[in-house]
This record gives C-alpha cells, sequence and structure tokens, in this order.
C-alpha cells in the first residue's frame, strides 16, 4: 500500500522559515517524480513545487519561486520542503503527491494527509 | 488566478448525471487530470489522460476533451459522490502545473 506521510508543519513567525518532510512506503520511491500542493483554508489547490524522480529537475510556482526549495533523498525514500521568507498568504495544509511518470507531470495519484503551516505573528 | 476555470458549484439529484467542466487555453495542448475531495480529506486522483481511471475509481466517472475545455462526467451520481472536484492540468508555458478553482457538487 502506498503511504506518504508528510511531517513538520506548525506555526511560524512571517520572515521565518520551516523544512516540511515526506517519508514515501510502499512503492519504489526513486521511479517517480514528487510534488508539493498547499490548500489554502478554505480554498482550492494550488500546486507548489515538483521534483523528478532523480531529483536533478525542480519546478516551483511563481509564488514560491525564489523562497521554497524542493529536495528528496532517495536512499531515505524522502521528499522535503525547505520555506523561507514565509509570508501569511503561505498559511494553509501542504500535501506531498505522488506522480504517475518519473519525469514532472500533472497526474498525482496518491496524497499524504497533509501537514498544516500557519504563518503568524 | 488560476489558469484553469471551473463553475465554483454544481448540484444533481440522485442518479442524474452530472457533467463538471474545466476551460483554459492550455487544454488546447494537454489532458486534465481529474480529482475528488471530500470535506476533511486529500484528494484523490478520479481521472487522468484521455480517459484513464486509477484502480479502484467506479467508472461511473468518465473524462472527455474538446478544444479548451475539459469535463468530467458523472453517470448515476451517488450521494457519497457529494465533494469538491478539481482539474490540474500544465499551464499555457507547458513548465508548470495548475489547479483549477474546484467545483462543489450536490447531490440532492
Amino acid at each position: 500500500e502506498v503511504q506518504l506521510v508528510e511531517s513538520g508543519g506548525g506555526v511560524v513567525q512571517p520572515g521565518g522559515s520551516l523544512r516540511l518532510s515526506c517519508a514515501a512506503s510502499g512503492f519504489t520511491f526513486d521511479d517517480y517524480a514528487m510534488h508539493w500542493v498547499r490548500q489554502f483554508p478554505g480554498k482550492g489547490l494550488e500546486w507548489v513545487s515538483g521534483i523528478r524522480y532523480n531529483g536533478r529537475t525542480v519546478t516551483y510556482a511563481g509564488s514560491v519561486k525564489g523562497r521554497f526549495t524542493s529536495s528528496r533523498d532517495n536512499a531515505q525514500n524522502s521528499l522535503y520542503l525547505q520555506m523561507s521568507s514565509l509570508r501569511p498568504d503561505d498559511t494553509g495544509i501542504y500535501y506531498c503527491a505522488k506522480d504517475i511518470m518519473h519525469s514532472s507531470g500533472d497526474s498525482f495519484d496518491a496524497w499524504g494527509q497533509g501537514t498544516v503551516v500557519i504563518v503568524s505573528s | 488566478s488560476s489558469e484553469l476555470t471551473q463553475d465554483p458549484a454544481v448540484s444533481v439529484a440522485l442518479r442524474q448525471t452530472v457533467r463538471i467542466t474545466c476551460q483554459g487555453d492550455s487544454l488546447r495542448s494537454y489532458y486534465a487530470s481529474w480529482y475528488q475531495q471530500k470535506s476533511g480529506q486529500a484528494p484523490v486522483l478520479l481521472i487522468y489522460g484521455k480517459d484513464i481511471r486509477p484502480s479502484g475509481i467506479p467508472d461511473r466517472f468518465s473524462g472527455s476533451s474538446s478544444g479548451d475545455t475539459a469535463t468530467l462526467t458523472i453517470s448515476g451520481a451517488q450521494a457519497e459522490d457529494e465533494a469538491a472536484y478539481y482539474c490540474n492540468s500544465r499551464d499555457s508555458s507547458g513548465d508548470l502545473v495548475v489547479f483549477g478553482g474546484g467545483t462543489k457538487l450536490t447531490v440532492l
């Protein structure tokens, strides 16, 4: 059974940093691209970042580019999102999601339960 | 703002057919994927590619596309289909991923 478990969320002040982790199991992690998707309170989904199976190509939404860094450790079956210069409008639930492909596509067939990030003073 | 546009809310009578649309210029070049999200839960992939359902997704869910519009059809809506539905695809550059704003489906 595919499992994705996010951790690392919490409350942080504006301008602060946070590192999210996603532990994957139940599939060959290094065969698939991975993504971060967030959901603002009571609102829709926003794609944040995608990383190829080998970690060599990472893409970001314009709203986070230059502030967030996604990485992966295939030996540890883990995905990470380093978030810096956080703003109140970064508040939301952050999901990691598994792509159906090696390369960074747009079909996500497994999702974690999400971790909550609150940016507030 | 999203490059994919969805109606915010749609309703359907129990066991009737409902179509949920997703419109955007990039859909002329890329397929949309569709997700169902029930309250308090993570999204679930329903449809991807031309009309492919992952294992375990009921066959009452189907997808189609024409021009700049992708459509999710639920044939014979069930009470448990009441949820938010999101489309996603590539943006106009093809480099990034975008989601539609979501459609809240009410089953009457």
